[in-house]
């Protein structure tokens, strides 16, 4: 139930195509999605995030489509570009029961996508 | 660049010994988070400490311990190495404890163990 599961685990897109990753869960208190993307050799950075009271976020390219009922959001690339092949990897987070504010991240095995010029 | 700092880059070692790795988190982020990511592998969560305390932990081996200093900067120590501990070993840093929080990565330590 804590998992995040991701797919696919590689992908490969002509440039100027659409790329999507899909990621699914079966815990209902994550409350927050956000997707990492990691170039190589380099530690993963934060692309996106969405909450679960909308059901779509769009910054620039990066489209999140969050289906609440569901329980599936997905990543959409616009127009790929060569300079997008990367690792991404989608997340989940959630409060974990306590006083603290503690939370855990579950996190995706990551989508390796090329974008052939 | 995301203001955390890792060290060393690159560590080359045999197996049986112990190796320390350390991380400076971003000025004013009081959580720091360790994982292992092995080749062609996804990130593997291994501790969070969170303003010193150590706050959770994922799937890391009794070999391994962390701590989180007053200064906040965190040491990562692995020990009685394996072959399959060769890995990047990826340290984050984030204000809070990682809720609606963004997570800045380092670039990375890498270790190979022969």
């Amino acid at each position: 139930q804590q998992q995040v599961k991701q797919s696919p685990q590689s992908l490969i897109v002509q440039k100027g195509g659409i790329s999507i990753i899909n990621c699914a869960y079966e815990n209902t208190a994550f409350d927050y999605f956000p997707w990492y993307q990691q170039f190589p050799g380099k530690g993963p950075a934060l692309l996106i995030a969405i909450r679960p009271d909308v059901s779509e976020k769009k910054e620039g390219r990066f489209t999140i489509s969050f289906n609440k009922s569901a329980k599936q959001f997905s990543l959409h690339i616009m127009d790929s570009q060569p300079g997008d092949s990367a690792t991404y990897f989608c997340a989940a987070s959630h409060k974990l029961p306590g006083e603290d504010s503690n939370y855990q991240l579950i996190w995706g095995a990551g989508t390796k996508l090329i974008i052939k010029p | 660049d995301s203001g955390v700092t890792q060290t060393p880059k690159h560590l080359i070692t045999a197996t049986g010994q112990r190796v320390t790795l350390r991380c400076s988190p971003r000025s004013g982020d009081l959580s720091v988070y360790w994982y292992q990511q092995s080749l062609d592998q996804g990130l593997q969560f291994l501790i969070h400490y969170y303003n010193g305390e150590e706050r959770a932990k994922g799937n890391i081996l009794e070999r391994f311990s962390a701590q989180q200093f007053p200064d906040l900067h965190s040491e990562l120590n692995l020990s009685s190495l394996e072959l399959g501990d060769s890995a990047l070993y990826f340290c984050a840093s984030s204000v809070g404890t990682s809720g609606t929080g963004e997570l800045f990565f380092g670039e990375g330590s890498r270790l190979t163990v022969l």
